[in-house]
């Protein structure tokens, strides 16, 4: 799977928008990005995930560059429950590999009031 | 659907005990999988199930861990003997693995595991 890099920490103001950005310059054609997150003592979430396109749900939106080296997830209104890490993993839709997900060191998105 | 479901939430043991966790994944779903969080490791995989076969066991850190999957709807991992090291919050999940659910887990709410 390509290598992702996340920041180890983002501070966001309650009602704005938070950006959380990942790089992933070795993503090659067949992989998708996946954005997860983990609220404090809960199992990880699916939040969204894409290819090349912009993708948008109930959740959050997530930006891929044209050259998909990088993306931005972005949680238009953060409330004080968007308080988790979140994990972006690039990893291809259907493994021929047959390896299971794996998850990095994440950001560590904390919304202030 | 309730979701993936594990029991016990908590569980304090003592070393040298025996250990076993229970999930039952989403009705449908076809692969399984048992994670373990650390604070100084992260989540780690252990098990990865695909219709009740284990597909990738490397991640079990040795013999004192095993994992089975009798049917669709039940899985067990069991530590014996248990040691303080394997103190860790346990976590399983599920997938439908072949369509485009295939890297999107739905994740229980884990098993906290102190071993004294």
């Amino acid at each position: 799977d390509a290598k992702t890099t996340q920041p180890t920490s983002m501070d966001c103001a309650e009602g704005r928008a938070a950006n959380l950005p990942c790089n992933h310059s070795t993503i090659s054609g067949n992989e998708y990005v996946y954005w997860y997150r983990q609220i404090h003592s809960q199992g990880p979430q699916y939040i969204i995930h894409g290819l090349k396109n912009n993708e948008t749900n109930e959740m959050a939106s997530l930006i891929i560059t044209e050259d998909r080296k990088s993306s931005t997830l972005i949680l238009p209104h953060a409330t004080l429950r968007d308080t988790a890490v979140y994990y972006c993993i690039v990893r291809p839709h259907m493994d021929t590999g047959r390896r299971a997900l794996t998850f990095g060191s994440g950001t560590r998105l904390q919304v202030q009031p | 659907d309730a979701g993936v479901i594990q029991s016990p939430r908590h569980e304090v043991t003592e070393m040298g005990q025996e250990v076993t966790l229970r999930c039952k994944p989403i009705s449908g779903h076809n692969s399984l999988f048992w994670y373990r969080q650390t604070m100084m490791r992260g989540l780690e995989l252990l098990i990865y199930f695909n219709n009740n076969v284990p597909i990738d066991d490397s991640g079990m850190p040795e013999d004192r861990f095993s994992a089975k999957m009798p049917n669709a709807s039940f899985s067990t991992l069991k530590i014996q003997p248990s040691e303080p090291r394997d103190s860790a919050v346990y976590f399983c999940a599920s997938s439908l693995e072949g369509g485009a659910g295939a890297n999107v887990l739905t994740f229980g709410a884990g098993s906290r595991l102190t071993v004294l």
